[in-house]
């Protein structure tokens, strides 16, 4: 177990819709960094949040948005849904957003039917 | 752009033979080097990894070295054991807050 947790586990829900997926970092983290890993592909860097605050962005969609909260919890929202957003959406947390180890959640599997 | 390539994709050994897999990135400002470990539909963990001001790692059976000048670094499994077996990624810090991975290498080890 990393310290770090995803909501929900897996999700499954229609071309067009919207969804948030959650996570929230290992106690003493500042910084999430969201991935998006499409069935036997690599991870796909989309965006980091440093002490609620965007620090790097990376191939993300304009469709897709996140934020980091106060309590530094992340909310990474995926809206207009098509089917090639199916994927293992990972987010990872370290301490200082930059050289840090990176500490993977369990993952949220999205199927977009 | 940044990119790391990595080789091979697939990766066969016998149980007790050793494993090397190859990364190659392009930021020259590239200073930390980490390798991650995935097991189907798990999450990826961290197995080892290397900053620019070292040439070689060891863990176990683990090691990992980095030359800067031909900007690759090399993950090496010795004694390999079936519970080896998972996708590997190899991974550069860009130095933009951000870090690319490589595609990733699917490591069986044979019984």
């Amino acid at each position: 177990d990393s310290g770090v947790t995803q909501t929900p586990k897996h999700l499954i829900t229609a071309t067009g819709q919207r969804v948030t997926l959650r996570c929230s970092p290992r106690s003493g983290d500042l910084s999430v960094y969201w991935y998006q890993q499409s069935l036997d592909q690599g991870l796909q860097f989309l965006i980091q949040y440093y002490n609620g605050e965007e620090r790097a962005k990376g191939n993300i969609l304009e469709r897709f948005s996140a934020q980091q909260f106060p309590d530094l919890h992340s909310e990474l929202n995926l809206s207009s849904l098509e089917l090639g957003d199916s994927a293992l959406y990972f987010c990872a947390s370290g301490n200082s957003g930059a050289t840090d180890t990176q500490y993977f959640g369990p993952g949220t599997r999205l199927t977009v039917l | 752009g940044e990119n790391v390539e990595q080789h091979p994709s697939t990766l066969s050994v016998q149980e007790g033979d050793s494993a090397v897999i190859k990364c190659t990135y392009s930021d020259s400002a590239s200073n930390y080097f980490p390798w991650y470990k995935q097991e189907l539909g798990k999450r990826p963990q961290l197995i080892i990894d290397i900053r620019s001001n070292v040439g070689e790692k060891k863990d176990q059976r683990i090691a990992v070295t980095l030359n800067k000048t031909a900007k690759h670094f090399s993950l090496h499994i010795t004694e390999t054991q079936p519970e080896d077996s998972a996708v590997y990624f190899c991974a550069a810090y860009a130095g933009t807050y951000k870090y690319i991975f490589g595609t990733g290498t699917r490591l069986k080890v044979l019984a």
